[in-house]
């Protein structure tokens, strides 16, 4: 059974700073991996889909990347932003291996300082 | 608005109720999602449904009832509500075959069992 896990847990930087954040996951046949970022009492939104044949993908200052064979991905933030302020969680999707669920991490707290 | 709506935002109740929460998307999407987001933030699939038919059941109590009159709703019928509901509920959608294409999640549903 997949299991995805994000480190670190919570996150404080100071604006500006570029930052990583960090996703691994066990079974290495996923159909694709998402990065979503959930502000306080708000639901999911989607910021980065790489599909399993992919490496990477970049939308403005996010840039995430995909390693199937080491079961790792990275968000990567640059010029972090007191709006960056959110819970960011990866969730791999196990659609390829028959598996129609999206597993989610526990998410990486981040908190952005001005 | 193409989305993925949930009905209704808040519910707040009495142990022992039996309370509905609806879900509509007008993606097109063939399948569609319960989550259970706890008071530890943790996601965990509830179930799963592909074309009205039920395709994961992730050993959640018989309480819970899903139910999908047709592709664009899923609504989640909870008997003898206990504290231990008490969680965020959130419905998604997605379109099978397409690893391009991740899932689309609807607000939440905060659900207080008291």
């Amino acid at each position: 059974k997949q299991e995805v896990t994000q480190i670190p847990a919570a996150l404080s930087v100071p604006e500006g700073e570029n930052l990583v954040l960090n996703c691994s996951f066990t079974d290495s046949a996923i159909y694709n991996l998402q990065w979503f970022r959930q502000d306080p009492g708000k639901g999911l939104t989607s910021l980065l889909l790489i599909q399993s044949s992919q490496r990477e993908q970049t939308s403005g200052r996010l840039n995430a990347s995909l390693d199937k064979s080491s079961g790792r991905s990275t968000l990567y933030i640059a010029a972090s932003q007191p709006g960056d302020s959110a819970t960011y969680l990866c969730a791999s999707d196990g659609s390829g291996a028959g598996s129609y669920q999206l597993t989610f991490g526990k998410g990486t707290k981040l908190s952005v300082i001005p | 608005d193409t989305a993925v709506s949930q009905t209704p935002k808040y519910l707040v109740t009495q142990m022992g109720n039996d309370k509905s929460i609806k879900c509509e998307q007008n993606l097109g999407h063939d399948t569609m999602y319960w989550y259970k987001q706890d008071s530890k933030k943790f996601l965990k699939i509830m179930f799963s449904y592909n074309n009205k038919e039920l395709i994961i059941n992730e050993t959640v109590p018989n309480r819970f009832s899903p139910k999908s009159p047709d592709k664009a709703h899923l609504n989640l019928h909870i008997n003898s509500l206990e504290l231990g509901d008490s969680a965020v509920y959130f419905c998604a959608s997605s379109p099978p075959g397409r690893p391009d294409y991740g899932y689309t999640f609807g607000s939440g549903t905060r659900l207080t069992v008291v």
